[in-house]
């Protein structure tokens, strides 16, 4: 069984730094293309960026919001993807999904999301 | 960048009917396109892909139509469980982008 699982989520303040994990499990994480969406409270879905798989480079890309502030790496004997998030303002506040890439860039597997709140 | 755009933002209906939701892009996305419904507090769960494909395990009452900038989402039959909010994706570019989502609501 597929499973995502974030972790690292809370209260922070603006300016200040946060690391988010997605533990995996039941595919084999290396092969493929994982990302991170957000939503913020009561608000629609952002795509945040994404990591290729070691196979096609292992590079990022990222929306242009968070573009500089936040990296994207993985670490494909433990089955984990990050999210370093730094320079975090309140406009980050958001629940963060973590979810696999299939057919097409689709998002076929999502985590349960972890919050992250930005304030002082 | 590719702006999605769904109308409506609302959408009141009743078991039974049939729902069309629409999603247009700011250019040409060929057949990238994705469709997903969140209920609240859980994750989105995707239910179309490449447009028109099914994905594995989603009812038949589900389907999705359209190529290049418009895009439509139909429940044929609307069951209580589809009551949710509903997002159409494009994957044409490298920078993924969302539609603003529409709330599917029981009259």
């Amino acid at each position: 069984e597929v499973q995502l699982v974030e972790s690292g989520g809370g209260l922070v303040q603006p300016g200040r730094s946060l690391r988010l994990s997605c533990t995996t499990s039941g595919f084999t994480f290396g092969d493929y293309v994982m990302s991170w969406v957000r939503q913020a409270p009561g608000k629609g879905l952002e795509w945040v960026g994404f990591i290729r798989s070691k196979g096609y480079g292992g590079t990022t890309e990222y929306a242009a919001s968070v573009k500089g502030r936040f990296t994207i790496s993985r670490d494909d004997s433990k089955s984990i993807a990050y999210l370093q998030m730094n320079s975090l303002k309140t406009e980050d506040t958001a629940v963060y999904y973590c979810t696999r890439e299939w057919v097409s860039s689709s998002f076929d597997f999502w985590g349960q999301g972890t919050l992250v709140t930005v304030s002082s | 960048d590719i702006q999605m755009t769904q109308s409506p933002s609302s959408l009141s209906a009743s078991v039974g009917d049939r729902v069309t939701i629409t999603c247009r892009a700011s250019q040409s996305i060929s057949r990238y396109l994705n469709w997903y419904q969140q209920k609240p507090g859980k994750a989105p769960k995707l239910l179309i892909f490449d447009a028109s494909s099914l994905q594995s395990g989603v009812p038949s009452r589900f389907s999705g139509s359209g190529s290049g900038t418009d895009f439509t989402l139909t429940i044929s039959s609307l069951q209580p469980e589809d009551f949710a909010t509903y997002y159409c994706q494009q994957s044409y570019i490298t920078l993924r982008s969302f539609g603003q989502g529409t709330k599917l609501e029981i009259k």
